[in-house]
């Protein structure tokens, strides 16, 4: 079964200083999709940013970015410039065409001001 | 555009009692409908999710079901509550269409049973 790990349960970072997060997955597929989620304290799921495993170039959503390591089953967050908004859960997610999307555990993101 | 919309916002129950949770998305067609539950602190369970149109899948097995009588409406429901019950209920949508089918999620129901 496909899991996905988020081996940082809190992660504190200073105001505009740039901050990881790191995920790891397990999987057999070589076909999937891979999701960071923002959960601020509304408890809203936001979709950050997204990446085809197929896809080489690392996606980049502004002040987000990700470092897409596949061989590796690596997909870790970077923040840039952190904002007081920024500071939420943070899940990394895994899908394939099982209609199936997993979840890791999530990490908890500080911003000190 | 697309929009997801889910109620109550919050519900008190007492134990025992039964359980509607309703979620509806308008905006596009035959989406694929998810249930999670997710405890405090804690990351997402898929509870639930459906294909279509009487096309339930059960991924927990729990008190909970789930129904989906229209193409973009699904219900989560209860007949008898337990405290391990309480957490927040959060619904999400996706498209084949769309190239990553990513989900989007409404703005969750926030259950405490007593």
């Amino acid at each position: 079964a496909q899991t996905v790990t988020q081996s940082q349960p809190e992660m504190s970072v200073q105001e505009a200083e740039t901050v990881t997060l790191s995920c790891t997955y397990d999987t057999s597929e070589s076909d999937y999709y891979l999701f960071w989620y923002k959960q601020p304290p509304s408890r809203q799921m936001i979709l950050v940013i997204r990446q085809e495993a197929y896809k080489q170039q690392n996606a980049t959503e502004n002040r987000f970015s990700v470092n897409f390591q596949k061989a590796a089953k690596s997909f870790s967050l970077k923040i840039s410039d952190s904002q007081l908004g920024d500071a939420a859960m943070y899940f990394c997610a895994y899908k394939d065409n099982n209609n199936d999307m997993r979840f890791g555990a999530g990490t908890r993101l500080t911003v000190k001001p | 555009s697309q929009t997801i919309h889910q109620w109550p916002a919050t519900l008190v129950q007492p134990v025992g009692s039964p359980l509607s949770l309703e979620c509806t998305v308008e905006g596009t067609s035959n989406p694929n409908l998810y249930w999670y539950r997710q405890a405090a602190g804690r990351g997402l369970q898929l509870l639930f999710y459906s294909v279509g149109i009487g096309q339930i899948s059960s991924e927990v097995p729990q008190n909970l079901s789930a129904s989906r009588p229209q193409d973009r409406q699904f219900i989560l429901s209860s007949k008898k509550l337990l405290l391990s019950d309480s957490g927040f209920y959060l619904c999400a949508w996706s498209v084949l269409a769309f190239s990553y089918n990513e989900q989007f999620f409404g703005p969750g129901t926030r259950l405490t049973v007593l």
